[in-house]
């Protein structure tokens, strides 16, 4: 059974700081390490698809990077803003005919005015 | 339509109930997803379809689990005879092919909770 694990599980930061958080995944069959934003009430958003061993990506104040050797992804948020609070998901897909995703727990980030 | 639309949001059921969720993808995606969330966990995988052909069932807890997409758009997940540890959030979404590339946009969900 694959097993993707996200710490922390919950975060509570300032306005302003800066954070990060863990994806850890199995680094055998990798294809590609996604990363969703999930706000309550709301639909996850994606926000990053990443597939080589060394991606970095950017969207505005967030960032991730991808170790595909050693099986971890991070995601950071810069300057971190009320509106960033959501639980963050990190999703495996290790191939196959039925293109699933194998979803860690998430990351709930609490940002407080 | 421009996003993935699912319905009802929230569904209370009794123990013993049949519900069935809707699930409206983005048209012209052919994969189709259905997820559960139970809570404190992630997403668990649940059904798969490509067009109106059902390619993956294997994360369906049991037998009183079924969905379907006759024409390869819209779907349904029935829950027959629920039990309280169905109760959960269904998420469906749908991909354009080639997902190592391409993200799922995902529903709201619908919130299922039996009684």
């Amino acid at each position: 059974i694959l097993n993707v694990e996200q710490s922390p599980q919950s975060l509570h930061v300032q306005e302003g700081d800066s954070t990060n958080f863990t994806c850890s995944f199995p680094s055998s069959n990798f294809y590609a390490l996604h990363w969703y934003r999930w706000e309550t009430a709301k639909s996850p958003e994606a926000l990053f698809v990443m597939t080589l061993n060394g991606d970095e990506k950017k969207k505005g104040r967030i960032s991730a990077t991808l170790n595909t050797k050693e099986g971890y992804s991070y995601l950071y948020i810069k300057g971190s803003q009320p509106e960033d609070s959501a639980t963050y998901l990190c999703a495996l897909y290790n191939g196959g005919a039925t293109n699933k995703l194998i979803f860690g727990t998430g990351t709930l980030l609490a940002v407080q005015p | 339509g421009a996003g993935v639309s699912q319905s009802p949001r929230y569904k209370v059921a009794k123990r013993g109930q049949d519900v069935a969720l809707r699930c409206d993808p983005i048209s012209g995606h052919v994969s189709l997803f259905w997820y559960q969330q139970a809570l404190g966990q992630g997403p668990e995988f649940l059904t798969y379809f490509q067009n109106e052909a059902q390619l993956d069932k294997s994360g369906l807890p049991s037998d009183r689990f079924f969905a379907e997409r006759p024409e390869g758009s819209v779907s349904t997940l029935k829950i027959q005879r629920t039990q309280q540890e169905d109760s959960a959030v269904y998420l469906c979404a749908s991909s354009q092919e080639g997902i190592a590339n391409y993200g799922y946009t995902f529903g709201s969900g619908t919130r299922l909770t039996v009684v």
